[in-house]
């Protein structure tokens, strides 16, 4: 069984703060690492999808980085604004099959 | 152009009964996905279409679970003698290709609660 895990488990933080989430996962038959923003009451949005060892992208105030030799993902939000607030999920994929394994998010509210 | 669709958006059933959930994918993707998240719980894989390939079941909780995909496009989950620990949002994904570096393409879920 794989064990993708995300901390923290939710995080409160004010208009214009920095944050960064962690994605950690087991770093033997890695493929790629995909992250995904899910608002409530919408569907999950794909951010990235990493594949790379060293892997760094980034789209607009949110970027990301890979390392598969020790297993873990950082995701930063510059500048945080209310309509970043969601549940931010990282999957694992080791590619024996195209199934996700995902982790169980970080929740992210932003306040003014 | 249109994404992944799904109907209902929220279902009540009452214990035992059967339900249908539908998934239809976005057009031209060959690669279909079920996940439930059950309250507290992450994303969960339950099964996985490609092609004519013979769908990937191994994340289907029980035998009362099942899907198909027709013509290789809409997709319908069944749920047999439904139980309260089937509660959950079931999520259909759909991608352009099999290969796991594709991203996948969610639709807004189906609530389901089994009273």
């Amino acid at each position: 069984i794989l064990n993708v895990e995300q901390s923290p488990q939710s995080l409160h933080v004010q208009e214009g703060d920095s944050t960064n989430f962690t994605c950690s996962f087991p770093s033997s038959n890695f493929y790629a690492l995909h992250w995904y923003r899910w608002e409530t009451a919408k569907s999950p949005e794909a951010l990235f999808v990493m594949t790379l060892n060293g892997d760094e992208k980034k789209k607009g105030r949110i970027s990301a980085t890979l390392n598969t030799k020790e297993g873990y993902s950082y995701l930063y939000i510059k500048g945080s604004q209310p309509e970043d607030s969601a549940t931010y999920l990282c999957a694992l994929n080791t590619g024996t099959a195209s199934k996700l394994t995902f982790g169980t998010g970080t929740r992210l509210q932003v306040t003014l | 152009g249109a994404g992944v669709s799904q109907s209902p958006s929220n279902k009540v059933t009452e214990k035992g009964k059967d339900v249908e959930l539908r998934c239809d994918p976005i057009s031209g993707h060959t690669a279909l996905y079920w996940y439930r998240q059950s309250l507290g719980q992450g994303l969960e894989f339950l099964i996985y279409f490609q092609g004519n390939s013979a769908p990937d079941k191994s994340g289907l909780p029980s035998d009362r679970f099942s899907a198909e995909r027709t013509g290789g496009s809409v997709s319908t989950l069944t749920i047999q003698r439904t139980q309260q620990e089937d509660s959950a949002v079931y999520l259909c994904a759909s991608s352009l290709e099999r290969l796991s570096s594709y991203e996948q393409y969610f639709g807004p879920g189906t609530r389901l609660t089994v009273t």
